[in-house]
């Protein structure tokens, strides 16, 4: 069965620090991948999503994931944080079942900004 | 502009009291999600409808029923609420995915938060 491993549940970085979330994924054809963010009380907002084709993939808010198929990982980056970033990050991966897609999630990376 | 809209952002109810919750989109999407998440957990399926084809996922519980009386709208009702259902519940939708290449990503609403007394 398909599944995902966020292997860090909380991070704390300082703002302008560059990030790094881990995600490793196990699935056994070509995997549809996403990285969800999740602010206090709010819904899911979708930042970026690999379905093939360039392994390195540029989202939303200034965030990139790298697709390694070797390592079966999606790590999500990001250069230089903002406090605004502080939030839940979730990874994904799409199960294609019957036309429509299920989403598997990860257990999400917490991320806390220090000033 | 808001494209999943789930009403209300709050709800409590008493034990053992049916309650509703709703969703509506302007997105046109085939295909309508409802997971629950709890505090500091990752989202869980529960079902979805493609256009009226309901699909319930295994382990859910009978006591979550869904309705969707049209594309834009769909219901979660939850017949007698215990404590174990307090949770926020995220409504989605998503584009068909079948003859185009690539799953469609699923937008979210912000989500109703249940509390039961």
């Amino acid at each position: 069965a398909q599944s995902v491993t966020q292997p860090d549940i909380h991070i704390t970085v300082s703002e302008g620090a560059s990030l790094e979330l881990r995600c490793n994924y196990s699935y056994g054809a070509t995997p549809y991948l996403f990285w969800y963010v999740q602010s206090p009380g709010q819904g899911l907002q979708l930042l970026l999503k690999y379905f093939s084709g360039d392994t390195l993939v540029q989202g939303i808010k200034g965030f990139e994931a790298e697709f390694k198929r070797s390592q079966s990982s999606f790590n999500l980056r990001k250069p230089s944080v903002h406090w605004s970033d502080a939030a839940e990050y979730f990874c994904a991966v799409g199960d294609f079942q019957g036309g429509s897609e299920k989403l598997v999630f990860g257990k999400g990376t917490k991320l806390t900004v220090n000033p | 502009d808001a494209m999943v809209i789930q009403n209300p952002r709050y709800q409590v109810t008493q034990f053992g009291k049916p309650v509703t919750l709703s969703c509506s989109q302007t997105l046109n999407h085939n295909v309508m999600y409802w997971y629950q998440q709890k505090s500091s957990q990752a989202p869980k399926l529960l079902f979805h409808y493609y256009d009226k084809d309901f699909n319930n996922e295994a382990d859910t519980p009978d006591n979550f029923q869904s309705r969707r009386p049209n594309t834009s709208f769909c219901f979660l009702d939850i017949r007698s609420p215990g404590l174990g259902d307090a949770a926020m519940y995220l409504c989605a939708t998503s584009r068909d995915s079948r003859g185009l290449y690539g799953n469609q990503p699923q937008h979210f609403g912000d989500g109703t938060r249940l509390s039961i007394l």
